[in-house]
């Protein structure tokens, strides 16, 4: 059974620029949550997708999307990247009332 | 505004003794409080979780504590092995909400 996979595993980007991650949640599971882990810190919520819309969002821009796939896959998209947002994105599923389990994330470099 | 705080950012204990690890709150809308682990190049894995309606909850060698007038809960890991070395979060969630509020983590080290 797989787990929570996410994709690309590093990235590196320029300024301005636009980026987007992919997570697939563990089988079974039809909830998506994106977190954003700086360095030294502990991972902070962006936003959740249930049933293919924004449930939750955290304090993060407008520039910070994302986008729920019929078979619960999500995307996180982050347009006009600023150096800040260097830092490692993780995605975790659940199911209805149960624990979040996490991928290894996506590291993201801004240059 | 720091919800979640881990004060201590290390913490060294010698194999076969008790780790403790701690956690403080200040929202006291929390109800429900995890412990993740993280390995380097890893995500955070779950450990054990307690609601707020528990004071004390078990897994193996892995033991929260939590005491809601304190606003308040520890890790109690016995006894500790090599391999818990890696950091450790303390996470918060409100209500029947999914959002995790993490603490800023502490790094154990178990050694011989």
């Amino acid at each position: 059974d797989a787990g929570v996979t996410q994709s690309p595993t590093h990235l590196i980007k320029t300024r301005g620029q636009q980026v987007t991650l992919r997570c697939s949640p563990k089988s079974g599971h039809d909830t998506v949550s994106w977190y954003q882990q700086a360095l030294g810190q502990g991972p902070q919520f962006i936003f959740q997708y249930y049933e293919e819309e924004e449930r939750q969002r955290g304090n993060f821009p407008d520039r910070f999307s994302g986008h729920q796939f019929p078979n619960y896959s999500s995307e996180l998209n982050v347009n006009a990247l600023l150096l800040g947002d260097s830092a490692l994105y993780l995605c975790a599923s659940s199911s209805v009332a149960g624990e979040q389990y996490f991928g290894p994330g996506t590291r993201l470099t801004v240059t | 505004d720091q919800q979640v705080k881990q004060n201590s950012p290390s913490l060294s204990v010698q194999e076969g003794r008790i780790s403790i690890l701690n956690c403080d709150y200040t929202n006291s809308m929390f109800d429900y409080f995890l412990w993740y682990k993280k390995y380097p190049a890893e995500g955070p894995t779950f450990l054990i979780s307690i609601s707020s309606i528990k004071d004390k909850n078990e897994d193996g060698r892995f033991t929260v504590f939590l005491n809601k007038s304190a606003k308040h809960l520890s890790l109690h890991i016995v006894p500790s092995q090599p391999g818990d070395s890696a950091v450790y979060f303390c996470a918060a969630s409100a209500g029947n909400t999914d959002k995790l509020i993490f603490g800023t983590g502490t790094r154990l080290q178990v050694f011989p």
